[in-house]
Order: structure tokens, then C-alpha cells, then sequence
């Protein structure tokens, strides 16, 4: 059982496209955070956010958590070809250490 | 060193072979973690190491798995009578303290194949 569900798994857009990807859980998390990984490389960390409510912009990427700290989401405004691989939400499990992934959304930008 | 570094890069086993996976964290890091990756897939959650606390090993699918951390520092993961299913990349993370603003620092992963 996936503790964190992504969606959607796959997205292919065309550049410039708007594209949101969700991260849920029924979980509550201390923390919750957002990675990318490239090919044959370990996940880097792009965000993280840890209060209920919390939105976080990192240039063309808004990252949200949810009120009650189970949910977030990952929006790109107008995507391009380098914003391309797989990202994957982590979740600090409250009162734990323990950080648990998503099982990813594998994002493909077309030029 | 300046990373987190994972050793051997790649490694093909027969299967039944037992494998030893090595990770180096950065210097001072309290925490590691390893995780599974399947091709394509997430991180699924193995073991997590945090100081001189007894390690999380809620992960571990099956007692053909375990994990050393020696000194606070150095992890090998051992995997005894592979198993195909067992291929897959193996990351290992380390971070400085445990909380929420903590970050994990990835290594480059071990990509394990039984054949």
C-alpha cells in the first residue's frame, strides 16, 4: 500500500503548457517535500513545506500543502524542456523520522 | 567527502550470491536512509539509521535483507540469496539532523542486477 499516491504517474505536454501534479495522502505529515530526479541520478531537493496551508514559489514552480498537512501539490506555468524528469513528493511521518516518496510523476516537455 | 557516495555503481550477481552495497554520507550527518527504486518507479522505504537509536527496519521486505551502520558513519546493506525480484537501484540518503526542514542528500544509487 502506497502511503503517498501521485498523480498523474505520466505527463507528456507540449512546451509552454500549464501542469499540476498532486501528491495525497490520509496521513498527516510534519513536513512535506518535493524532489526531481534525472537519469541515473539521486533525487535533489526542490522544496519543502511545513506548515498547513503553506505556498511556496520557486520561479515558474508553486508548490502547495494542504490545510490539514495530508496533501500538496506541484504546479509548472509555462513548462519547458528542461523542467523534464521524474518528480517525486516525500513526506516526514509525524511524531517519526522516517521520510516516505510518492511513487513519482514522470513529466516529459516536448519542444 | 563533498557527497553521498555509493559503492559499487553497478553490480551483476548470479542469483542465491549474497551482495554487499556500501554508502559513505557526508561527514556530520546523523540520519541515512535506504530506499529501493524499481525502473521508472519511486522510492520505496528500506531502513533508516538516526544516531545511536536503534534503526527503523520496518522497511526491509524480507529477512534476506539487513543493514550495518558502523561508527555513526558507514552503511553497507546486505542482501543475502538474491533473487531477481531484488534487482533494481538501491539509493542511499543522508541528512544532517532529523526534522522538518531537514533535506536528504542522495547518492547516485547502486543499480543491482540478478541474473
Amino acid at each position: 500500500t502506497q502511503l503517498l499516491e501521485q498523480s498523474p504517474q505520466f505527463l507528456s505536454i507540449q512546451e509552454g503548457e500549464n501542469l499540476t501534479v498532486y501528491c495525497n495522502s490520509s496521513s498527516v505529515f510534519s513536513s512535506l517535500q518535493w524532489y526531481r530526479q534525472e537519469p541515473g541520478e539521486g533525487p535533489v531537493l526542490l522544496v519543502t513545506v511545513v506548515t498547513g496551508g503553506e505556498v511556496k514559489k520557486l520561479k515558474r514552480l508553486t508548490f502547495q500543502f494542504g490545510d490539514a498537512r495530508k496533501d500538496s501539490s506541484l504546479h509548472i506555468t509555462a513548462a519547458q524542456p528542461g523542467d523534464t524528469g521524474l518528480y517525486l513528493c516525500a513526506g516526514l511521518i509525524q511524531g517519526a523520522q522516517k521520510l516516505v516518496f510518492g511513487q513519482g510523476t514522470r513529466l516529459t516537455i516536448n519542444p | 567527502g563533498a557527497g553521498v557516495s555509493q559503492s559499487p555503481s553497478n553490480k551483476v550477481t548470479e542469483k542465491g550470491k549474497d551482495v554487499e552495497l556500501r554508502c559513505d554520507p557526508i561527514s556530520g550527518h546523523t540520519a541515512l536512509y535506504w530506499y529501493r527504486q524499481s525502473l521508472g518507479q519511486g522510492l520505496e522505504f528500506l531502513i533508516y539509521f538516526q544516531g545511536n537509536s536503534a534503526p527503523d527496519k520496518s522497511g526491509l521486505p524480507s529477512d534476506r535483507f539487513s543493514a550495518e551502520r558502523t561508527g555513526g558513519s558507514v552503511s553497507t546493506l546486505t542482501i543475502q540469496r538474491t533473487q531477481q525480484e531484488d534487482s533494481a537501484v538501491y539509493l542511499c540518503a543522508s541528512s544532517l539532523f532529523p526534522g522538518r526542514n531537514t533535506e536528504a542528500f542522495f547518492g547516485q544509487g547502486t543499480r543491482l542486477t540478478v541474473v
